[in-house]
């Protein structure tokens, strides 16, 4: 059961819009802790998409986005593309855990 | 460049031990609190242990707390997960990741070492 919660899978037809929700609580998302985002293409390690809620990485094309709004997050990705196809994950820190927690993961499926 | 190199997986019986490495290069080792996450087959991540630049402050997850050991050897640029009392459960594979500076996320992950707990 993971802390934070992600829909399980997304879908969506070339050059469309989908979006990713992150649903946590008020000792994750909701405090002062920020959401990260990751891409996990088939049978690759995790890499870092979004960071601090809204901030690409150097090479992350401007495709990706990232928001914040009380204790849930969202990754929004537009123009998708057929090598989008991978699973996301959120990430936050938890201050009743003493931790880091991840989303349950969504798998991105391009039509 | 940022590389992260984990070994040491492999197939372990119920209850065994086990030691991951992770060899790092390509930044100032010392400088940056490191982590293990890891992924059971067709699950998500989860985060087990964290250690501090130094190596002076350790904290892990529930689920491994009393069972699972990080250290880091700065001298080496090695980070280590030393896994005891392994249960069908730990079955994942174990990636060392890089936390980011005066941030709490993980800008460079390795690519993973595969830890199977068989009978």
């Amino acid at each position: 059961q993971s802390v934070l919660t992600q829909p399980p899978s997304v879908s969506g037809a070339p050059g469309q819009r989908v979006t990713i929700s992150c649903s946590g609580s008020s000792s994750n998302i909701g405090t002062a802790y920020d959401v990260h985002w990751y891409q996990q293409l088939p049978g690759t390690a995790p890499k870092l998409l979004i960071y601090a809620t809204s901030n690409r990485p150097s090479g992350v094309p401007d495709r990706f986005s990232g928001s914040k709004s009380g204790t849930s997050a969202s990754l929004a990705i537009t123009g998708l593309q057929a090598e989008d196809e991978a699973d996301y994950y959120c990430q936050s820190y938890d201050s009743s855990l003493s931790g880091y927690v991840f989303g349950s993961g969504t798998k991105v499926t391009v039509l | 460049e940022v590389q992260l190199v984990e070994s040491g997986g492999g197939l372990v019986l119920p209850g065994g031990s086990l030691r991951l490495s992770c060899a790092a290069s390509g930044f100032t080792f010392s400088s940056f609190p490191m982590s293990w996450v890891r992924q059971a087959p067709g699950k998500g991540l989860e985060w087990v242990s964290s250690i501090s630049g130094g190596g002076g402050t350790t904290y892990s997850a529930d689920s491994v707390k009393g069972r699972f050991t990080i250290s880091r050897d700065n001298s080496k640029n090695t980070l280590s997960l030393q896994m005891n009392s392994l249960r069908a459960e730990d079955t994942a594979v174990y990636y060392c990741a890089k936390r980011a500076p005066s941030e709490k996320y993980f800008d460079y992950w390795g690519q993973g070492t595969l830890v199977t707990l068989s009978s």
